[in-house]
């Protein structure tokens, strides 16, 4: 089925390690988007990448970088992870102007 | 700049009465609107939004909002809660146009329980 693909569902990591999270989408949209969400705050934007070769940074964009491999593809790292980075991620495409299509979610618990 | 806020992070009530979850933002410009639902341990699921068309915008699941200018507010409706409407619900602001870059800002949240 068409729509937002992440990978993984759940990860733990420890203190100071690495990872990659990975979103993929299949609909031919511009703009992508990561957001983390966290009890109480609602979702909250990490970077965006409004067309392929650009990102740029969201609300709360300290402790992760993005890349835009290419139309499909926008990657979240955090290359030091903290327990403050404990959240879930959902990354997001969109269509138009007001078409969006959600990811189900990486579930990040870092110990 | 936008923003959202939503009035009580959670509300509760008895099956068969009203729902009504409060949204009002704040937008420099007459913005787009969105309510998403998200059931426990899942993804976010878009209910409704308004895009400029009419003022009363009917979503999935008996849900309804209406947008009104003048009190910067689009609430949630449901004339009658059922139990599988427990759930956390978000609403959201994007600005029209090519300066926000289709940025999505969600409120809090609010978490709706739904009593037998």
């Amino acid at each position: 089925n068409a729509g937002v693909t992440q990978t993984p569902k759940f990860q733990v990591l420890k203190t100071g390690q690495s990872m990659t999270l990975q979103c993929a989408q299949d609909m031919n949209h511009n703009s992508m988007y990561w957001y983390r969400q966290d009890p109480g705050m609602g979702l909250r934007l990490i970077y965006y990448s409004a067309s392929e070769g650009t990102t740029d940074k969201g609300e709360v964009p300290n402790g992760y970088n993005v890349s835009r491999l290419n139309k499909r593809e926008f990657s979240l790292r955090l290359e030091s992870a903290a327990p403050s980075q404990t959240s879930v991620y959902f990354c997001a495409s969109r269509q138009f102007e007001y078409g969006y299509t959600f990811g189900s979610g990486t579930r990040l618990t870092v110990v | 700049a936008q923003s959202v806020t939503q009035l009580g992070s959670h509300v509760s009530v008895s099956e068969g009465a009203l729902v009504l979850l409060r949204c009002n933002y704040s937008s420099s410009v007459p913005p787009y609107l969105f309510w998403y639902v998200q059931y426990p341990n899942q993804g976010l699921q878009l209910l409704l939004k308004y895009t400029s068309a009419a003022t009363l915008v009917k979503g999935i699941n008996g849900f309804e909002a209406e947008f009104k200018k003048s009190e910067t507010s689009f609430h949630l409706t449901k004339p009658s809660a059922h139990m599988s409407d427990a759930a956390e619900y978000f609403c959201a602001v994007s600005l029209p146009g090519g300066t926000s870059y289709g940025k999505l800002t969600f409120g809090q949240g609010t978490i709706l329980t739904v009593h037998p």
